[in-house]
């Protein structure tokens, strides 16, 4: 079936480090992509979006390429804050049992160390 | 700063209680989506809504689980009988249409069964 992988549970960076969360995806379509960040004790929020295949999104120094040869959708930021500490959530767009579904990863615990 | 707003924060039960959650959609949004959100941060749709209307629920909604969106009040999310497995964060979020992957979330009820 349709499912997103996120294999990283955890991440712990210093300020500074470069930030690189997998993602992968599996479905026959062509879903839109998304990475959502939640902050200790709030809700999920979206993050960053990319539609079209082959496509990069950007949003507050993070940015994700939609790779339709890979099927992934890894996420990057050059220099990580201690304010990005969060988990960080890979999800597709999939048509599923008659209407659209949000499918998530697993998430990712990002840790920035100051 | 979410502006889909959940209350109550936090809920604690025994279990066969009834527990009830409710959420006030971001203004001008006409979806609604319930997710229980478990331990290990894995999300379960539970059920959506256009307007009043029910768009999609999985089967355990169907059964303990009640929810509903009445025009001019919050929507709500009851269950029945709580389950010690019912123990999770309950979030709710609003989107514009029913195909998009762009949801507002709140900041969840966090459900406690003893």
């Amino acid at each position: 079936g349709d499912s997103v992988i996120q294999m990283q549970g955890q991440v712990t960076l210093s300020e500074n480090d470069f930030l690189f969360i997998n993602c992968t995806y599996s479905t026959t379509g062509y879903p839109t992509l998304f990475w959502y960040v939640q902050y200790s004790g709030e809700g999920p929020q979206l993050l960053l979006q990319v539609t079209t295949a082959n496509n990069k999104g950007s949003s507050r120094g993070f940015e994700a390429t939609y790779d339709k040869g890979t099927t992934s959708f890894h996420l990057q930021k050059t220099s990580v804050q201690e304010i990005d500490s969060a988990v960080y959530y890979c999800a597709m767009r999939d048509w599923s049992s008659g209407s659209w579904q949000l499918i998530f990863g697993s998430g990712t615990q990002l840790t920035v160390m100051p | 700063n979410s502006k889909v707003i959940q209350t109550p924060r936090y809920l604690v039960k025994g279990q066969g209680q009834k527990a009830k959650m409710r959420c006030i959609p971001e203004k001008g949004h006409p979806v609604v989506f319930w997710y229980q959100q478990n331990k290990n941060n894995e999300f379960k749709f539970l059920i959506n809504f256009q307007n009043q209307e029910v768009l999609q629920q999985i089967d355990m909604t169907e059964k303990r689980f009640s929810a509903e969106c009445p025009s001019n009040s919050p929507c709500s999310l009851e269950i029945q009988s709580s389950e010690a497995g019912d123990s999770a964060l309950y979030l709710c979020a609003s989107s514009l249409t029913a195909n998009t992957g762009q949801l507002y979330f709140g900041e969840g009820s966090k459900l406690t069964v003893l």
